[in-house]
């Protein structure tokens, strides 16, 4: 079975400091993983995804992730928090039988202090 | 192009009341998904559908039923209402896009049963 951890439920940051969200998966199978975000009132939206192509990955916004197969994991990353970076965070897996089903993390709610 | 649209934005039932939330999307998408978001337990799937005809449970499909009226249209029924049910409802699409699956999300509906 494939799940999810984020470490922190809740990260303040002020404006202009590195933003890190951390996120530990389980899966037996290689496999695909995804960071969301979900701003006030809003559906999700995905900022980026891992597929094997490149252990870096780039998102929108200057958000960027890296897969680590030896740490399970794929934090988060942006150098400099802005204003608009405050919102909900999901880190999610899918893989083994149904790539075309994603499992969710509990998500990270970030803060931006001016 | 609208997306994933969702209908109603916000409900409020009593305990044992019946309802259906809508939900299409517009973009020619094979799978369809329902999902319910509580705090801190991220998003959970409910219901899922690969394709036209064809549903699936997911991790908490008791006190829902669901139809896949045609390859547009996906709701979700809730047949007698419960407290427990109290929660925002998120419907999803997927396509295969850059070697992974990803989901697009509608703007979720608001439900509260009192």
């Amino acid at each position: 079975a494939q799940s999810v951890t984020q470490l922190g439920s809740h990260v303040s940051v002020s404006e202009g400091a590195l933003v890190l969200l951390r996120c530990n998966y389980s899966s037996s199978v290689p496999p695909y993983l995804f960071w969301y975000v979900q701003y006030p009132n809003q559906g999700l939206q995905l900022l980026l995804k891992y597929t094997s192509a490149a252990t870096l990955v780039k998102g929108i916004n200057g958000f960027e992730a890296e897969f680590k197969k030896s740490e399970t994991s794929f934090h988060l990353t942006k150098p400099s928090a802005h204003m608009s970076d405050a919102a909900e965070y999901f880190c999610a897996v899918s893989g083994g039988t149904s790539y075309d089903k994603v499992i969710f993390g509990p998500g990270t709610s970030l803060s931006v202090i001016p | 192009n609208a997306g994933v649209t969702q209908t109603p934005k916000f409900q409020v039932l009593k305990t044992g009341q019946s309802m259906t939330l809508q939900c299409a999307q517009d973009m020619n998408h094979n799978s369809m998904y329902w999902y319910r978001q509580d705090p801190g337990m991220g998003l959970r799937l409910i219901y899922y559908s690969a394709s036209e005809g064809t549903t699936d449970k997911g991790e908490v499909p008791n006190g829902y039923n669901v139809s896949r009226l045609n390859k547009r249209e996906f709701s979700l029924r809730l047949e007698s209402a419960a407290p427990s049910q109290t929660s925002v409802y998120f419907c999803a699409s997927s396509a295969y896009r850059g070697g992974s699956y990803e989901q697009y999300f509608g703007p979720g509906t608001r439900l509260t049963v009192t």
